[in-house]
């Protein structure tokens, strides 16, 4: 079975911190993704990477980047954490090449993140 | 505007009745849909999925309808049972985005 892995399942940070938040997984795919979820406005795609060192935007990447140098970990991270960046951030990852893979996505159990 | 669009946030149904969760979309560039299951506290988990060159997929009590002239595609669970209480989305793949997903239905088995 696949495994995502996100390294915490709750954090507390404070405002202007800098934030990691760290994905793996173990099925050698190509894709990964990073989301957060919010009541009332589904899945939001933050970033992406479809390869070892590259990376996409989503639909709202604004205050967020992310690194990936090595295939099976992606991390997001917040570079100066502000309240509307607390969430639920979901960590994902699928076969194929990017966007337009229709591989399912195995997806982590996320990370409850609140910044005060 | 919404490419695709869940237009019940929440869906109650009684035990051993048919649950159908419902996605509309307005592109018809979309050529695969998925549909993912997401309990709380846990991340979505894909459930089943369906090529646009078919109108039908079936997965035991799981099946996924697509009326490509409609562009609307459904999802149906028969018989419902408790544990099938979650929030589903939809996803579809194509367009120029690439990959869509809908806002999500919560849906409630009742007993």
């Amino acid at each position: 079975d696949v495994k995502v892995t996100q390294s915490s399942r709750y954090l507390v940070k404070r405002t202007g911190e800098k934030v990691f938040l760290e994905c793996v997984q173990d099925m050698d795919h190509e894709n990964m993704f990073w989301y957060r979820q919010d009541p009332g406005l589904g899945l939001r795609l933050i970033y992406f990477s479809y390869d070892v060192k590259m990376k996409e935007k989503g639909d709202i990447p604004e205050g967020y980047s992310v690194s990936r140098e090595k295939k099976e970990r992606f991390s997001l991270i917040l570079e100066s954490a502000s309240t509307n960046q607390t969430s639920m951030y979901l960590c994902a990852s699928s076969r194929g090449q990017g966007l337009y893979s229709n591989q399912p996505q195995h997806f982590g159990d996320g990370t409850r993140l609140s910044i005060l | 505007d919404q490419q695709v669009k869940q237009n019940s946030p929440s869906l109650s149904v009684q035990e051993g009745r048919i649950s159908i969760l419902n996605c509309d979309y307005t592109n018809s560039m979309f050529d695969y849909f998925l549909w993912y299951k997401k309990y709380p506290a846990e991340g979505p988990t894909f459930l089943i999925s369906i090529s646009s060159i078919k109108d039908k997929n079936e997965d035991g009590r799981f099946t996924v309808f697509l009326n490509k002239s409609a562009k609307h595609l459904s999802l149906h669970i028969v018989p419902s049972q408790p544990g099938d209480s979650a929030v589903y989305f939809c996803a579809l793949v194509g367009g120029a985005d690439g990959l869509t997903f809908g806002k999500g239905t919560h849906l409630i088995i009742q007993p």
